[in-house]
This record gives structure tokens, C-alpha cells and sequence, in this order.
């Protein structure tokens, strides 16, 4: 496909773990980028991964990526309320292309 | 410091009038973006520049002007505004573009929100 896709809405209770997926384009991407946006915020980086590794870990985030699927998962562990944000995945294609946004909200 | 700041923040005007939104980075980065970020928070390139050439031009109306002085400033100039105009306007840069992608980070600035009436 064209986009990068991502589900729009996500809902945790505090203390779990948050699981935001997404599906890029080009197989050929050498980075692969999660954004967090704030209310009324800019786009801030989060973490990246590169193409020739499957897992990265930094402190509470996971990212997986599996290359065969196109598909990239990032993992919060221990969700707080401080962690409710628009998270965006994001390849670099002609431009830095971003998926819809994923909507997390956590519940105390 | 603010390493990539728009102004103004808040824009708010009538439908057919012409109104300009500044960007400047203070990061020495070569290559700057404006993005559009619609009330469903999707984000679409708009126009980018690459030490001052523009490098992209999506189908964006040619009523949306760009303009580049140097590579710190980014300008976004738009010419008789419609109601679908409405959105939050991103200025964002980055250091380079290795084979005609971006590298690296883009670091966004705060966003530029245009309410048409």
C-alpha cells in the first residue's frame, strides 16, 4: 500500500502495557521512527530502530520490527497517564511519511 | 533556546484574505519541511526545501507559497484563504538527505494553528 497505517484509538488502564501497531511501505526503509505528540505540541521523537534489528529495548519502550510483514510494533510497559499522546510511526520515504496517529489513552 | 519556532501560533482570519506563517531552526540543519496536520490529526507533507532549493512540492494549491531566504527560514505564505484552509501548519527540519531521503530526526516546531472563517 501507499500509507502507512496504524489503528486510531487505543485504551489501557494504568500499570499495563500499551501495544501500538503499524505497517509501513518500503521494505527497503533503513530506519523506522515512532513520533509522540502532546496536546498542542509538536511531533517529538521517541525512539527508532534500524532495519537490521528485530528488537530494540529502551527502558520502558519495545519496539519490534518484523521486515517480512512490513510491520512495526511499539510496546510501553507500565503505562502511565503521563504517556496519553498521539504516537506516530514514520519511515523515510521521499519524505518523513507518518501513519494516522494512534490515539493513546490511559485510564487510572 | 527553541530549536525550531513558527509564528504565530494562533492565526485566526476571514476566507479570502492573505496570511504568512514564519519559521526559523537554530539547529544548522539543511533541509526544512512544512506539514499539515488536519482536525483528524493526519499528517501530509506539504513543501520541503534543501539548503534553500525546493525539493518537494506536493499537490498542494498554488494559492500556498513557499519561501526559503537561507536555510534557517522557511516561510509558508497563503494567498486568498478558504474555509479548508483550517488546520495546524508544522514547520519541522532535519539535518540532511542521504540518497533522497531525509536522515536522522526531524525536529517539529510547536505548530501554527489557522482557523478560517
Amino acid at each position: 500500500g501507499e500509507d502507512v497505517e496504524q489503528s486510531l484509538f487505543l485504551s489501557v488502564r494504568e500499570g499495563d502495557s500499551s501495544v501500538i501497531n503499524c505497517t509501513y511501505t518500503d521494505s527497503s526503509s533503513t530506519y523506522l521512527y515512532w513520533y509522540k505528540q502532546e496536546p498542542g505540541a509538536g511531533l517529538q521523537l521517541l525512539t527508532y530502530i534500524f532495519s537490521n534489528m528485530d528488537m530494540k529495548q529502551d527502558q520502558r519502550l519495545t519496539v519490534l520490527l518484523n521486515k517480512k510483514d512490513k510491520h512495526l510494533s511499539l510496546r510501553i510497559a507500565d503505562t502511565q497517564t503521563g504517556d496519553s499522546a498521539i504516537y506516530f510511526c514514520a519511515e523515510p520515504l521521499r519524505d518523513m511519511r507518518f501513519g494516522a496517529g494512534t490515539r493513546l489513552t490511559v485510564k487510572p | 533556546d527553541t530549536a525550531v519556532s513558527q509564528t504565530p501560533k494562533y492565526l485566526v482570519t476571514q476566507m479570502g484574505n492573505d496570511k504568512s506563517i514564519k519559521c526559523e531552526q537554530n539547529l544548522g540543519h539543511d533541509t526544512m519541511y512544512w506539514y499539515k496536520q488536519d482536525s483528524k490529526k493526519f499528517l501530509k507533507i506539504m513543501f520541503s526545501y534543501n539548503n534553500k532549493e525546493l525539493i518537494i512540492n506536493e499537490t498542494v494549491p498554488n494559492r500556498f507559497s513557499p519561501k526559503s531566504p537561507d536555510k534557517a527560514h522557511l516561510n509558508l505564505h497563503i494567498n486568498s484563504l478558504e474555509l479548508g484552509d483550517s488546520a495546524v501548519y508544522f514547520c519541522a527540519s532535519s539535518l540532511q538527505r542521504l540518497a533522497g531521503v531525509p536522515t536522522g530526526e526531524l525536529f517539529f516546531g510547536e505548530g501554527s494553528r489557522l482557523t478560517v472563517l
